[in-house]
């Protein structure tokens, strides 16, 4: 099945520094997501890639849609407090019939800010 | 806009029983709604497709009999957990799909459902 590879799985760094995360598959996808969950949360989507290549921001964060569409890393920037959380990545899943329906997600990044 | 809400946000209930989480989109219709199921420090994993005015769609493994969905109308879907036991204790997620030019990124998530089976 499609499966999403995350890494690293926790990070632990200091405010002010910047964060890069990434997330790999074995197949190809056309969509890749990063969402964002705080705790007792539902995940809130943070960027949408859809071209190969494609690189994307939204404010401190960025993030790009690999050349062979089997791979996409996020970028945040001058970290702060509020950046805690866990990172996923999320593509669709591709049912039987050629539609896609739901989102298969990475394991995780648990983002751990140090003041 | 595009706000989804789930009720209630948490639950705790004596095994055996069964529980019905809702799923409401509040300001746009949802013809599509999903379900997932997140174990503690694990990822979301989808469990259901659910149309409106037709049949659910589910994952393998997801037991049909034992996860019931109605989607009723274009913004509210349920999800029954029947006859529920401590391995179903989990935080379930609704998203609902809303109609856009791009529907990958129109697809907005609930705050989820805390159920802790006694």
């Amino acid at each position: 099945g499609q499966q999403l590879n995350q890494s690293p799985q926790s990070m632990f760094i200091q405010e002010g520094e910047d964060v890069s995360m990434n997330c790999t598959s074995s197949s190809i996808f056309n969509t890749w997501l990063w969402y964002k969950q705080d705790p007792g949360e539902g995940p809130v989507l943070l960027i949408a890639l859809y071209k190969a290549g494609e690189l994307t921001s939204n404010g401190r964060l960025t993030a790009q849609f690999g050349i062979t569409r089997k791979d996409s890393f996020l970028n945040i920037s001058a970290s702060i407090p509020s950046d805690v959380g866990i990172y996923f990545c999320a593509g669709p899943i591709i049912s039987e019939g050629g539609g896609a329906d739901g989102l298969t997600f990475g394991k995780g990044t648990h983002l751990i800010i140090q003041p | 806009g595009a706000v989804v809400s789930q009720h209630p946000s948490r639950v705790i209930c004596k095994s055996g029983t069964s529980v019905k989480i809702e799923c409401r989109s509040l300001d746009f219709q949802a013809t599509t709604m999903f379900w997932y199921r997140q174990f503690p420090k694990q990822s979301l994993m989808l469990m259901a497709t659910s149309n409106e005015g037709s049949k659910a769609t589910y994952e393998q493994g997801v037991e049909k009999d034992k996860f019931l969905i109605n989607h009723a109308s274009l913004t509210l879907s349920t999800l029954t957990v029947t006859s529920a036991h401590p391995e179903d204790s989990s935080f379930y997620i609704c998203s609902a799909r809303r109609v856009g030019r791009r529907y990958q990124e129109t697809q907005y998530f609930g705050p989820g459902t805390r159920l802790l089976v006694l």
